[in-house]
């Protein structure tokens, strides 16, 4: 399987303050179609997962513009451009290229 | 509006078997890959596998393969997710996702996920 290495584990931030991820796969993610499947996706205290980052860079309908993906091959990106209170969860990094389809551990950000 | 409606919490003992459900509407249940995602307490998400209702074309992840079963009814719109005999380490939340082209670029959806709790 395909391993995602995801750090730091914990970010606690300032309201208002910059936030990154990264995100490092142990293989590259460029399928056979040129595209490079690598999600990102949020997590909030007691909700079901939502997607904010697709094909490392392209943001979902609704998704706030401070949220920025980047990256390639293996080694990517999640920012925050000024972190607010309700982007306080658990972030995790996917990859969709190679199955079985795997996840980072997750990376928690919280508010100092 | 798509939407994945789970069923609801399941408290079973070991050895039991258990069937639980995600049902798509708002969309071509069968034109859309489905997926199920396993969440043990505290931890992250691991994928178990997923089908294609269409054709009922299934993709187990080797971590589950044999130990639970995949499958879909598309004439209910339903895909399933069901154990022979259930272990204390079955305890988890369950989540069912779509995902595909949409208008616009591409979508993703969750169920509400299903609460499994395996206690003696």
């Amino acid at each position: 399987d395909v391993v995602m290495t995801q750090s730091p584990l914990s970010l606690p931030v300032t309201l208002g303050q910059p936030a990154s991820i990264s995100c490092r796969s142990s293989q590259s993610l460029v399928y056979s179609d040129g595209n490079t499947y690598l999600n990102w996706f949020q997590q909030r205290p007691g909700q079901s997962p939502r997607r904010l980052i697709y094909k490392v860079s392209n943001r979902d309908s609704g998704v706030p513009d401070r949220f920025s993906g980047s990256g390639s091959g293996t080694d990517f990106t999640l920012k925050i451009s000024r972190v607010e209170a309700e982007d306080v969860g658990v972030y995790y990094c996917m990859q969709g290229t190679h199955w079985p389809w795997t996840f980072g551990q997750g990376t928690k950000v919280e508010i100092k | 509006e798509v939407q994945l409606v789970q069923s609801g919490a399941e408290v079973k003992k070991p050895g039991e078997s258990l069937k639980i459900s995600c049902k798509g509407s708002g969309y071509s249940f069968t034109s859309y890959w489905i997926g199920w995602v396993r969440q043990m307490p505290g931890k992250g998400l691991e994928w178990m596998g997923i089908i294609y209702p269409g054709d009922s074309d299934t993709r187990y992840s080797p971590s589950f393969q044999g130990q639970v079963t995949i499958s879909a009814d598309k004439s209910i719109s339903t895909a399933y997710l069901q154990w022979s005999s259930l272990k204390a380490s079955d305890t988890a939340m369950y989540y069912c996702a779509r995902w595909g082209d949409c208008s616009g670029g591409s979508c993703w959806y969750w169920g509400q996920g299903t609460l499994v709790t395996v206690s003696s």
